[in-house]
């Protein structure tokens, strides 16, 4: 099982530059997550996917857009990149069990913009 | 507002010995509290997870408590080994939503 896979691992943007990270899962899960890790802020939640073809903000939503293109995949966009969005991005899925499981993550995106 | 703080300096212990993280929780009400593992340059990987009604949990050398009226979580790594050196982060469910959210991180180390 490959679980949640991310691309890329590394991209480099230059202000204004648009791009968008990719996020697929292969558990079956309804629920899909985006999270921003900045140094010493912890994980922070941008936007997250309750279920295909549903999408809710998160924490730090501003400068974001997502698409939930299917039951496996999640993307995020980044319209117009600022040096602000440099940070690491991680994707998550987690299913819905008898209460809420575990959530599984993927490897993570270090993004830096200039 | 609503804060997720776990201990804000790095913990350094002697091998062998029981390491305790606190996570401390503030205008939040959670159902559920976890707590994950991370290593550096990957992501965050599941370790323990705690129901509001449950006053306990362990699972081998770990164990993690949930005190609803202290609004705080410990974290106990008992017999520490230098392999348990990573961040640890806990993180919050409240009834309302799906949505869960991540305290700060504990950069763990245990010296040989």
């Amino acid at each position: 099982n490959a679980g949640v896979t991310q691309t890329p691992k590394f991209q480099v943007l230059k202000t204004g530059q648009s791009m968008t990270l990719q996020c697929a899962q292969d558990m079956n899960h309804n629920s899909m997550y985006w999270y921003r890790q900045d140094p010493g802020m912890g994980l922070r939640l941008i936007y997250y996917s309750a279920s295909e073809g549903t999408t809710d903000k998160g924490e730090v939503p501003n400068g974001y857009n997502v698409s939930r293109l299917n039951k496996r995949e999640f993307s995020l966009r980044l319209e117009s990149a600022a040096p602000s969005q440099t940070s690491v991005y991680f994707c998550a899925s987690r299913g819905l069990g008898q209460g809420w499981t575990e959530a599984f993550f993927g490897q993570g995106t270090r993004l830096t913009v200039v | 507002s609503q804060k997720i703080e776990q201990n804000s300096e790095a913990l350094n212990i002697q091998e062998g010995k029981t390491a305790t993280l606190t996570c401390n929780y503030t205008n939040y009400s959670p159902a559920y509290l976890q707590w994950y593992r991370q290593d550096p340059g990957r992501g965050p990987v599941f370790l323990l997870l705690i129901r509001e009604n449950e006053k306990e949990k362990r699972k081998e050398r770990l164990k993690v408590t949930f005190d609803t009226t202290l609004k705080q979580s410990l974290f106990h790594i008992t017999a520490s080994q230098p392999a348990d050196s990573a961040t640890y982060l806990c993180a919050l469910d409240e009834n309302t939503g799906n949505q869960f959210y991540f305290g700060t991180g504990t950069s763990l180390t245990v010296i040989p």
